[in-house]
Formats: C-alpha cells, sequence, structure tokens
C-alpha cells in the first residue's frame, strides 16, 4: 500500500521567516495531495491541496509544489507568524487493489511548527 | 455550526468495556471516513461510508471494532471488549458527492478515547 514519508518532524523558525516541510510517498498512482493544519484539541482542518496534473498551487502565504517524477511534494509557508504554530499533516490518496479509490487519504507522520515572535 | 460533528468529546472506559462513538457529517456529504490518530502520529484510515454502504475497511479495524451508517446520515463506530491498545484520537471526515470540494475531506474535532 501507500506509504507517505514527511520531514522535518520538528520545525522552529522565527516570525517572519519561510517555513518548507517535505513529503514523499510510495504510490505511483496518487493523485491528489492534501495538507491538514491541526492545532491541539482540535481535528485536522484542510489549508491547501493539489492534484497530479499541476506542478505547484498557491493561496496567500501557502503555497505546495509537486514533483511526480520524484514522487515529493512540499508545502511552503512564508511571512510565518506566531498563529502558524500548529502540527501539519501531507497526506496522498491512495488506490485500492482494485484500482478504484474511494478517498481514503494516508497521512505522514506531521510536522510540529512552532513561529517564535 | 455547520461542520462535522462528534460525540463525545472524551471518553474514559475501563478495559473490556463497550463504547460507542457518534459522527454527524456536513449536510448532503454523501462519503465518510472514520480514521484513527494515536498520539504523535498521523490519521489512519479505518473505513469507509458512500451513503449507507460500507466500501472499505482497513486491517486495522479488528473484529471487535464495528461501524454503522443506517439511513446514510449519522455514523457510529463501537468497540467492544476495549483494550488499552485502543486508546486514540477517533476522526470522522465527510465529502460531498460532487462539485469542486469533491476531493476534500472535511474533518470533525474527533473524540478521544482513554482506556484505563
Amino acid at each position: 500500500g501507500e506509504n507517505v514519508e514527511q520531514h522535518p518532524s520538528t520545525l522552529s523558525v522565527q516570525e517572519g521567516d519561510s517555513a518548507v516541510i517535505k513529503c514523499t510517498y510510495s504510490d505511483s498512482a496518487s493523485n491528489y495531495f492534501p495538507w491538514y493544519k491541526q492545532e491541539l484539541g482540535k481535528g485536522p482542518q484542510l489549508i491547501i491541496d493539489i492534484r497530479s496534473n499541476v506542478g505547484e498551487k498557491k493561496d496567500q502565504r501557502i503555497a505546495v509544489t509537486l514533483n511526480k517524477t520524484a514522487k515529493h511534494f512540499s508545502l511552503h509557508i512564508t511571512e510565518t507568524q506566531p498563529e502558524d504554530s500548529a502540527v501539519y499533516f501531507c497526506a496522498a490518496r491512495i488506490y485500492n487493489a482494485g484500482g478504484t479509490s474511494y478517498g481514503k487519504l494516508t497521512f505522514g507522520q506531521g510536522t510540529i511548527l512552532t513561529v517564535h515572535p | 455550526d455547520t461542520g462535522v460533528s462528534q460525540n463525545p468529546r472524551h471518553k474514559i472506559t475501563k478495559r473490556g468495556q463497550n463504547v460507542t462513538f457518534r459522527c454527524d457529517p456536513i449536510s448532503e456529504h454523501n462519503r465518510l471516513y472514520w480514521y484513527r490518530q494515536t498520539l504523535g502520529q498521523g490519521p489512519e484510515f479505518l473505513t469507509y461510508f458512500q451513503n449507507e454502504a460500507q466500501l472499505e475497511k482497513s486491517r486495522l479495524l479488528s473484529d471487535r471494532f464495528s461501524a454503522e451508517r443506517p439511513k446514510g446520515s449519522f455514523s457510529t463506530l463501537e468497540i467492544q471488549r476495549t483494550e488499552q491498545g485502543d486508546s486514540a484520537m477517533y476522526l470522522c471526515a465527510s465529502s460531498p458527492p460532487e462539485g469542486i470540494s469533491y476531493n476534500e475531506q472535511f474533518f470533525g474535532p474527533g473524540t478521544r478515547l482513554t482506556v484505563l
């Protein structure tokens, strides 16, 4: 099945700096890659996603890039703010053995981002 | 609030007891997922419903676990004879049947289970 590796596990930056989190996936058939932000005691919140027919997507201070050949994708946060501090998860949509997908996601292990004022 | 809701938010039980969690998806979302998240890890897929049909189950879902979605709206997840290893956050997510948000999964706040 699909395997998603995420790095780094912790990331500490100063307010205003950029933060980059990287993920690799194993299933070349995966075609949808969301990023979630999870704050303490809350469920994951979708912040940005990218489909495999696109190489880059940007939404204000957040951008995601995808390299299908290398099977890796990255989250870029610019001009970080203290409220960006949270756990970030990447995920990939996997296919079952029959070649159909019901949309289940495989998540990375998470990155604890701390933005210091 | 029109988001995914889950009840209870916290559940403490003794080993061997049965517990049941409820998930109410976003209205008109016909697809519903259950995930389990242990401390310091990402969510892991448990099971998937499309309307009332349970179409996929993970190998993580042992025979002590059962999930239902009787009318294609809310869903329940029951764990029988709980074990300490069942302690985790149980997350529910829903997705719409079509439209630009088709791929998106909207998560609820989760139910945190502690088995003593």
